[in-house]
């Protein structure tokens, strides 16, 4: 699996983009980018995932650079309930198992 | 949105007892998987299954076994509880999700055990 390497930590003003870099310079070509939330005392949380294209759901926008090797995960309007651990995943999409760094804490403040 | 439950989300056991740890998805997946996190390690696999009855070892699966009777369930088990057991445990259902079907994991909200 291509290393990941994410700050430990970050704030955000209620109401304002949050912004979560990912750097995985060694990704290869055939490996997704995967994003997931911890919020505490609970079980990780899907977010988004990505090859190539930038996607978009309910929840955040995912954007991948041209050459793949980072990546940025962006809540629009973060609000005080996105306050947790966020973890950028990069694996094969077969992949059974996926590693959890040490990602990165959002903090949202009022 | 699947749905993965776990039965017991704060135990407390004493050292040398036999802990069930009971997970639930409704999703017709047909993998699922055991995880412990502790602080400064991350996620570790215990014990991960494929189908009905396999079962495979992860990481960690030392002092574990798990079983997988029913599609929809998979327990963890610990047959003899130690101090080092304490932990947050987790299980997970994996789907396919996407145009291009990149394997997602849906995790259970967790089962804090500590082992006294």
């Amino acid at each position: 699996d291509a290393k990941t390497t994410q700050p430990p930590s970050m704030d955000c003003a209620e109401g304002r983009a949050a912004n979560l870099p990912c750097n995985h310079s060694t990704i290869s070509g055939n490996e997704y980018v995967y994003w997931y939330r911890q919020i505490h005392s609970q079980g990780p949380q899907y977010i988004i995932h990505g090859l190539k294209n930038n996607e978009t759901n309910e929840m955040a926008s995912l954007i991948i650079t041209e050459d793949r090797k980072s990546s940025t995960l962006i809540l629009p309007h973060a609000t005080l309930r996105d306050t947790a651990v966020y973890y950028c995943i990069v694996r094969v999409a077969a992949g059974n198992m996926l590693t959890f760094g040490g990602g990165t804490r959002l903090m949202v403040k009022p | 949105d699947v749905k993965v439950t776990q039965s017991s989300r704060y135990l407390v056991k004493r050292t040398g007892e036999k802990v069930f740890l009971e997970c639930v998805q409704d999703m017709d997946h047909e993998n699922m998987f055991w995880y412990r996190q502790d602080p400064g390690l991350g996620l570790r696999l215990i014990y991960f299954s494929y189908d009905v009855k396999m079962k495979e070892k992860g990481d960690i699966p030392e002092g574990y076994s798990v079983s997988r009777e029913k599609k929809e369930r998979f327990s963890l088990i610990l047959e003899s509880a130690s101090t080092n057991q304490t932990s947050m445990y987790l299980c997970a259902s994996r789907g396919t999700r996407g145009s291009l079907g990149a394997n997602v994991l849906t995790f259970g909200a967790g089962s804090r055990l500590t082992v006294l």
